[in-house]
């Protein structure tokens, strides 16, 4: 996958800490977004910004924040882990938001809430 | 959103094309038809989309129907390595709350076999 990095790549929380999932791509794309992949399921899309500044809810947005200080980073924090929120977590981006741009997705954050 | 239909798995011997068809009949005229495949939890990887015309890069051939209401998915010689979950998505084109995001449906599980 062309140029999205995710850390950590495995984590496990306890049920009420908090913690930030990382994101960064050196595409310079100006659309980056959030999805979670529960078992059996397709991807939900959490949160997501089309430029620096600028963010918006998805579809599954409750207990996640985002910000978007920088094109390069678009860190997700969970503020108060629930065991709903084990999941694998994908970071995308894309040159802009424009259905013609094609978005690419990072490796993955495997997130366990016990 | 269009909703996409593929049929839930699909085999395919190694070497052979591998044909993954996709339907698509509530398509609007200026949403384009993504393609992405995802192996073992990994990160979903892009491999082509297209508008109207046919489309053919280093990964996949797109084959699209002219009344884009289906479309196909080629891989011109299949290998162990294709062996993925594939999803057909329809991305919409402009604004309102499904803009930007891809809708992963369940994908066609494609087997590939020695």
């Amino acid at each position: 996958n062309a140029g999205v990095t995710q850390t950590p790549k495995f984590q496990v929380l306890k049920t009420g800490q908090s913690m930030t999932l990382q994101c960064a791509q050196d595409m310079n794309h100006e659309y980056m977004s959030w999805y979670r992949q529960d078992p059996g399921m397709g991807l939900r899309l959490i949160h997501y910004s089309v430029g620096a500044g600028i963010t918006d809810q998805g579809e599954v947005p409750n207990g996640y924040n985002v910000s978007r200080s920088t094109t390069e980073d678009f860190p997700l924090r969970l503020l108060s882990a629930a065991p709903s929120q084990t999941s694998v977590y994908f970071c995308a981006s894309s040159y802009s938001i424009g259905s013609g741009n094609t978005i690419y997705f990072g490796e993955g954050s495997w997130l366990t809430v016990v | 959103d269009a909703k996409t239909t593929q049929p839930t798995s699909m085999d395919c011997a190694e070497g052979r094309a591998a044909n993954l068809p996709c339907n698509h009949s509530t398509i609007s005229g200026n949403e384009y038809v993504y393609w992405y495949r995802q192996i073992h939890s990994q990160g979903p990887q892009y491999i082509i989309h297209g508008l109207k015309n046919n489309e053919t890069n280093e990964m996949a051939s797109l084959i699209i129907t002219e009344d884009r209401k289906s479309s196909t998915l080629i891989l011109p010689h299949a290998t162990l390595r294709d062996t993925a979950v594939y999803y057909c998505i329809v991305r919409v084109a402009d604004g309102g709350t499904s803009y930007g995001k891809l809708t992963f449906g369940q994908g066609t599980i494609l087997t590939v076999h020695p």
